[in-house]
């Protein structure tokens, strides 16, 4: 059965930094993985998504890489502002459930202005 | 854009009552989802479906079910419910199962006393 980490669990930085999110999966079977952003009490939004053939995708100032052989892909963030704080999951869909996510349990990101 | 939304942004139900929830999607999604979202346990699939009048379970049907009468709209249903169905619940569509991004509505807190 897939499994999805992240880690850190929580991550506090000063404005301006660059960031790095880090997310495993124990199958690299996948179609995909995404990224999303949840603020505090609301849904998902969907922030980037790579297909299995992929290495990496880009949306400003955001950058999601995936590495499928050795289960990893990492979340870059530039330049991060106090907005950027909210929790960010991953969540693959594996060759064995294609219609299911698997979502890791997120990272807590806190950006002090 | 994708729009998903949900019946009900709060809820507070007594134990015993039947309770809907009710999910609608927009953009003529073949696939919808349900999820709930607890503190330390993540994203957990419910239930699933890919089709009017589908439904298959996910990971924890326990305790509830799902109506697909019309493309756009998916609800779930809580027969009895019960304290530990406090939860937020999140509603998902996609249009195929691999290949493009999921869309998630706002999300229903639902508190059972």
């Amino acid at each position: 059965k897939q499994e999805v980490t992240q880690i850190p669990a929580a991550l506090s930085v000063p404005e301006g930094e660059n960031l790095v999110l880090n997310c495993s999966f124990t199958d690299s079977a996948i179609y995909n993985l995404q990224w999303f952003r949840q603020d505090p009490g609301k849904g998902l939004t969907s922030l980037l998504l790579i297909q299995s053939s992929q290495r990496e995708q880009t949306s400003g100032r955001l950058n999601a890489s995936l590495d499928k052989s050795s289960g990893r892909s990492t979340l870059y963030i530039a330049a991060s502002q106090p907005g950027d704080s909210a929790t960010y999951l991953c969540a693959v869909i594996s060759s064995g459930s294609a219609r299911q996510l698997t979502f890791g349990s997120g990272t807590q990101l806190t950006v002090l202005p | 854009d994708v729009k998903v939304t949900q019946s009900s942004r709060y809820l507070v139900k007594r134990t015993g009552e039947k309770v809907f929830l009710e999910c609608v999607q927009d953009m003529d999604h073949e696939n919808m989802f349900w999820y709930r979202q607890d503190p330390g346990l993540g994203l957990r699939l419910i239930y699933f479906s890919y089709d009017v009048k589908m439904k298959e379970k996910g990971d924890i049907p326990e305790g509830y079910s799902v109506s697909r009468e019309k493309k756009e709209r998916f609800s779930l249903i809580l027969e009895s419910a019960s304290t530990n169905q406090t939860s937020m619940y999140l509603c998902a569509s996609s249009l195929s199962p691999s290949g493009i991004m999921w869309f998630f509505g706002p999300g229903t807190r639902l508190t059972v006393l």
